[in-house]
């Protein structure tokens, strides 16, 4: 199974702040990874697909990089929605497994 | 818009079978695959495997095979999650969700309680 390990776990931050969270596969993936936003008590939000495709209607604060093993996010400037929990996931393969998340807090 | 309907929370016994529904549009139903996580109180998501409807040919997570079985009813446009020998560590929010390459669209989820 490919493992996927994202850093920080949590980070402080405040509105207006830019934010880059890593998202790094225990093997190779070419660009199949996706980014999802999830607020408390709901469902997770695509926000990026095959790396750096943005989702029609994300607002374009939000971006993403990497290919191979080393994937980011990047939120240009913090927006109260923001304040979420972020998880990155491969669909190289079976099973499409996600990152452990990454918590981002209100500073 | 394109949405998933799920079906309600449901409390369950350890051992006990349970069986969440996830309604979609027909055009979803026959042209996506669905896609189930779950999400334990507090933890992160897990990937449970997909369906893809119209040819009902399924994957499965390894650490869940042989007690969950996914289902897709044409006639109604609705897939199904059962999983059975439920045990406390079960209890979890299960989500559908369309696609397997990236899911786009979320059902608003179930939540399942396992309890004696």
């Amino acid at each position: 199974d490919i493992q996927m390990t994202q850093s920080p776990s949590s980070l402080s931050a405040s509105v207006g702040d830019r934010v880059t969270i890593t998202c790094r596969a225990s093997q190779t993936i070419s660009s199949y990874l996706n980014w999802y936003r999830q607020e408390a008590g709901k469902p997770p939000k695509l926000l990026i697909s095959a790396a750096s495709t943005l989702q029609s209607g994300v607002p374009s604060r939000f971006g993403g990089g990497g290919s191979g093993t080393d994937f980011t996010l990047t939120i240009s400037s913090l927006q109260p929605e923001d304040f979420a929990t972020y998880y990155c996931q491969q669909s190289y393969s079976d099973p499409r497994t996600f990152g452990q998340g990454t918590k981002v807090e209100n500073k | 818009q394109e949405h998933l309907v799920q079906s309600g929370a449901e409390v369950k016994k350890p051992g006990s079978s349970v069986k969440v529904s996830c309604k979609a549009s027909g055009d979803t139903f026959r042209s996506y695959a669905i896609t189930w996580v779950r999400q334990a109180p507090g933890q992160g998501l897990e990937w449970m495997g997909a369906i893809i409807p119209t040819y009902t040919r399924s994957t499965y997570a390894k650490q869940l095979q042989g007690r969950v079985t996914f289902t897709a009813d044409a006639s109604t446009t609705t897939v199904y999650m059962e999983l059975r020998y439920l045990r406390s560590e079960d209890a979890a929010v299960y989500y559908c969700a369309r696609g397997d390459v990236y899911m786009d669209v979320w059902g608003e989820g179930t939540p399942v309680t396992v309890s004696s």
